[in-house]
This record gives structure tokens, C-alpha cells and sequence, in this order.
């Protein structure tokens, strides 16, 4: 089954200490995505991946990081999380032929609170 | 000006109404045109892409307008079931990122 899947689903955790999201994908898929969605401010690109070590900011990169060593991988790292950070997190992967058949798959979100 | 603009609704209608709702982009490059699901705070789906000649899935249909830059979706014969927030996505040519629409609430009630 094509699934993109994310680990933990759900955190709670204190300013400073550093976290890691994982994000696995078994399609093969060269494009990969992190999103924070915000009640209002729809979904926003927070890091993407082309390919295994070519990664790029998106629209809200700051106060993230995220590595892409292997094709099926794309983790996200808060090396100090913030309460503004507290959002809902999806991660996707897709083709990158641009086509209108392209579908983008989410993963099923971490909800993360940052106290 | 946000790259894709939606009215966030709710659109409250009865079940077998028709509902319609636009997006507006703007970036007049784009190519394609998307649709999605999204139930509840649970991961958003492809509902349908959206051709350039208008397409229709089963009670969906989705048109495109690109001298006015807006893509619209209208539900007919509409389902309890179809109650969620539908998100309006544009893939921008340059360098195949996605723009999402905040979306459009719908609720169908009995």
C-alpha cells in the first residue's frame, strides 16, 4: 500500500529540548515536503526535498532543520522549539513531473505542542 | 496578495443541495490545478485535478478559468457525507511547489 508515514503523531514538549519528526515514504517518490497547517493560514511549505541531499526552504523555515540522506527519509528537526511552533505537521511526497496527474500524498500529522 | 485565495466559508446546505465555491490564484504561469479533501484536522487527499477544459468526477465538477484565474468546484446531490474543508492547491510551474488555499468549509446537514 502507497502510504507516507510520520512519527510521533502526537507530542507534547517543553521550550529547548530538541525533537525530530520522521518522515518515511515507500513510492519511491523524489519530492518531499514538510507543512505546518495553522488554523487560517491553510498549509505552509516549510522545507522541501528534490532528491536524496538537495533540500531548499519553503515558505516558514526558520527554527527548523531537515536532511534528506536517503530517498524514502526526510526528517524534521526543531533544535529548540518555541510555543509559536505548537501547529500541526504534515508531511508529503510526490513525482516532480509537474502533471496534472501528480497526486501529492500526506502523511496523517503530528499534532506538536510546545509549552 | 496571497498566491491562492479562498472564501473560508462554511457553506451550510441541506442534503441534495448544490453547493459551488471559487479560488482565485496569481500566479498567471501556473499549470495545474488541484482539489483536495481535508476531513477534520486529518491528512488532506486528492479529490481531483482540475483540466483545462473543465472535468467531472461523479457529482464534482471542477472548472478552470485562466483569463480570470480561478478554478471553481461545485458539488451537486450533496452527501452528509460530504462535509469537510476542500482545498484549493496550484502547482507553480518554476519549481514544483505546491500553493495551498486555506480552504472552504462545507457542512451538510440532515
Amino acid at each position: 500500500e502507497a502510504q507516507v508515514t510520520q512519527n510521533p503523531r502526537y507530542l507534547i514538549t517543553v521550550t529547548g529540548k530538541k525533537l525530530t519528526v520522521t518522515c518515511s515514504q515507500n513510492m519511491n517518490h523524489e519530492y518531499m515536503s514538510w507543512y505546518r497547517q495553522d488554523p487560517g493560514l491553510g498549509l505552509r511549505q516549510i522545507y522541501y526535498s528534490m532528491n536524496v541531499e538537495v533540500t531548499d526552504k519553503g515558505d516558514v523555515p526558520e527554527g527548523y532543520k531537515v536532511s534528506r540522506k536517503e530517498k524514502r527519509n526526510f526528517p524534521l528537526i526543531l533544535e529548540s522549539p518555541s510555543p509559536n511552533q505548537t501547529s500541526l505537521y504534515f508531511c508529503a511526497s510526490r513525482w516532480t513531473s509537474g502533471s496534472t496527474t501528480d497526486t501529492q500524498y500526506f502523511g496523517p500529522g503530528t499534532r506538536l505542542t510546545v509549552l | 496578495r496571497k498566491e491562492v485565495e479562498q472564501d473560508p466559508g462554511p457553506f451550510n446546505v441541506p442534503e441534495g443541495a448544490t453547493v459551488a465555491f471559487n479560488c482565485t490564484y496569481s500566479n498567471s504561469a501556473s499549470q495545474s490545478f488541484f482539489w483536495y479533501r481535508q476531513d477534520c484536522r486529518k491528512e488532506p487527499k486528492l479529490l481531483m485535478s482540475v483540466y483545462s477544459s473543465g472535468n467531472e468526477d461523479g457529482r464534482f465538477t471542477a472548472q478552470l478559468n485562466r483569463a480570470s484565474q480561478y478554478i471553481s468546484l461545485l458539488i451537486r446531490d450533496s452527501k452528509l457525507s460530504d462535509s469537510a474543508t476542500y482545498l484549493c492547491v496550484v502547482n507553480n510551474p518554476n519549481d514544483y511547489k505546491l500553493s495551498f488555499g486555506a480552504g472552504t468549509t462545507v457542512t451538510v446537514r440532515a
